[in-house]
């Protein structure tokens, strides 16, 4: 089945830096690969998502870039702020299959400071 | 409000009991999906459900079930609970059928196992 490792795992930033969060995935079938966003005590919610057949999507200050040879993905989020501080996971799933659930990577912890 | 609604918000109960965590679906979303969320464990899928069927499995203990109702609302039944298992279960849904994989959270249950 599928894995998706991230790292890193936290993440310390200056407010106005940018800051990057790399996953990997091990399931070359996988083409859906979502990033949520969790504050503490919340629950986690879509913040951006990209699929095979793209190499980067941007929204605003955030911006996901995916690699399908070397099955990696990365967020980019630029002129951080201090509520961009939570938690942010990556996953990736076969997309049009209902048989096939999101698996999340183990989370990173980004804390930006003014 | 994100439209998936989990009930109760906060559980607390002792080893060996059993306890059933309820989810209802965003309108008109076919698939519940099942997560746990401990510390440092990221969000570990448990089981998903497609229009009452089950459509995949994670890493779902044996002493856990689950199921989808006729009216799409999804129970996550724990037994012979350990102290292991306290943690965040989070209910999400999504409409794969429509071709958004996205999911939507619930706000999760917190199961407290004393």
């Amino acid at each position: 089945g599928e894995n998706v490792e991230q790292h890193p795992s936290t993440l310390s930033v200056q407010e106005g830096d940018s800051a990057v969060i790399k996953c990997t995935y091990s399931d070359s079938a996988s083409n859906y690969f979502p990033w949520y966003k969790q504050e503490l005590g919340k629950r986690p919610q879509l913040i951006i998502d990209i699929r095979s057949n793209v190499g980067e999507k941007k929204d605003q200050r955030i911006a996901v870039t995916l690699n399908k040879t070397a099955k990696h993905f990365s967020l980019h989020i630029t002129e951080t702020q201090p509520e961009d501080s939570a938690v942010y996971f990556c996953a990736a799933s076969i997309s049009g299959q209902a048989g096939t659930a999101l698996i999340f990577g183990k989370g990173t912890t980004l804390s930006v400071s003014s | 409000d994100s439209g998936v609604t989990q009930t109760p918000k906060h559980l607390i109960t002792a080893t060996g009991q059993r306890v059933t965590l309820r989810c209802s679906p965003r309108s008109g979303d076919l698939s519940v999906y099942w997560y746990q969320q401990s510390l440092d464990q990221g969000l570990q899928f448990l089981i998903q459900y497609y229009n009452g069927e089950e459509r995949a499995k994670g890493n779902i203990l044996e002493r856990f079930s689950a199921q989808q109702f006729p009216d799409l609302h999804s129970e996550l039944n724990l037994s012979s609970l350990e102290l292991g298992d306290s943690a965040l279960y989070f209910c999400a849904s999504s409409a794969i059928d429509r071709g958004i994989n996205g999911y939507t959270f619930g706000s999760g249950t917190r199961l407290t196992v004393v």
